[in-house]
């Protein structure tokens, strides 16, 4: 099945630093990506879509200066989590859909997601 | 109201025992419906994924969806510990972002 694979799977920083997280598709194209956030024993909360070449559209809430996407090809997006704090603390998941799949299929394919520690 | 309700557990089973996981919603509008299993600090990965009301089986999964009630279900059959994680139901009606169940912790001992 589709692979989408998600670097680094956990990172741990200093306060003020910023990191950034890769998602790329392996074996299929995605025009459109998705960024959730998971805090400890809540579920997905969708933070953003990034669409390949465009810029991405954020949830109410997320702050587009704090959590950079850029979704430069078709198999790679990035989030870059800007003056990281202990709040943004969190696992991180991006998704991507196959555009072999069709259309409003709403199926998606997960990374492993990346555990992000800022100290 | 959020648009997705998951009862989060923990569901503790003995091996053998069929579970039953539920998740019910208020948006009309979806059409689509998945269930994910989640390992600890892990991806979700997706299990099962529906379409229209009815049942549908792969294994020991069966999905169940019943738009009128606005009901989803997931069923497992001879659990097995390895089954032990939390498991997520998403929807959605536009095709992209999900809108997901808190998750239901499922724990099969042995």
């Amino acid at each position: 099945g589709a692979v989408v694979s998600q670097h680094p799977s956990r990172v741990i920083c200093k306060s003020g630093t910023s990191v950034k997280i890769e998602c790329r598709s392996l074996d299929f194209q995605a025009t459109t990506m998705f960024w959730y956030r998971q805090f400890p024993k809540q579920s997905l909360m969708l933070m953003a879509t990034s669409n390949e070449g465009s810029k991405a559209t954020y949830e109410q809430g997320v702050e587009k200066d704090k959590f950079l996407i850029n979704h430069a090809s078709l198999t790679l997006s990035t989030l870059t989590v800007t003056s990281a704090h202990p709040e943004d603390s969190s696992f991180y998941i991006c998704s991507a859909r196959d555009l072999a799949g069709g259309t409003n299929t709403g199926e998606l394919f997960f990374g492993e997601g990346s555990r992000l520690t800022v100290l | 109201q959020k648009e997705v309700e998951q009862d989060p557990g923990p569901l503790s089973v003995p091996e053998g025992a069929i579970v039953s996981l539920n998740c019910t919603y208020s948006n009309s509008a979806f059409q689509y419906f998945m269930w994910y299993r989640q390992y600890s600090r892990k991806g979700p990965e997706l299990l099962m994924y529906t379409y229209s009301s009815g049942n549908k089986e792969d294994g020991r999964f069966t999905a169940q969806v019943d738009k009128s009630s606005k009901y989803i279900s997931l069923f497992i059959r001879d659990s097995q510990p390895s089954d032990s994680a939390t498991y997520l139901c998403a929807m959605t009606h536009s095709g992209y972002a999900l809108n997901f169940g808190k998750g239901t912790s499922l724990l099969v001992t042995p």
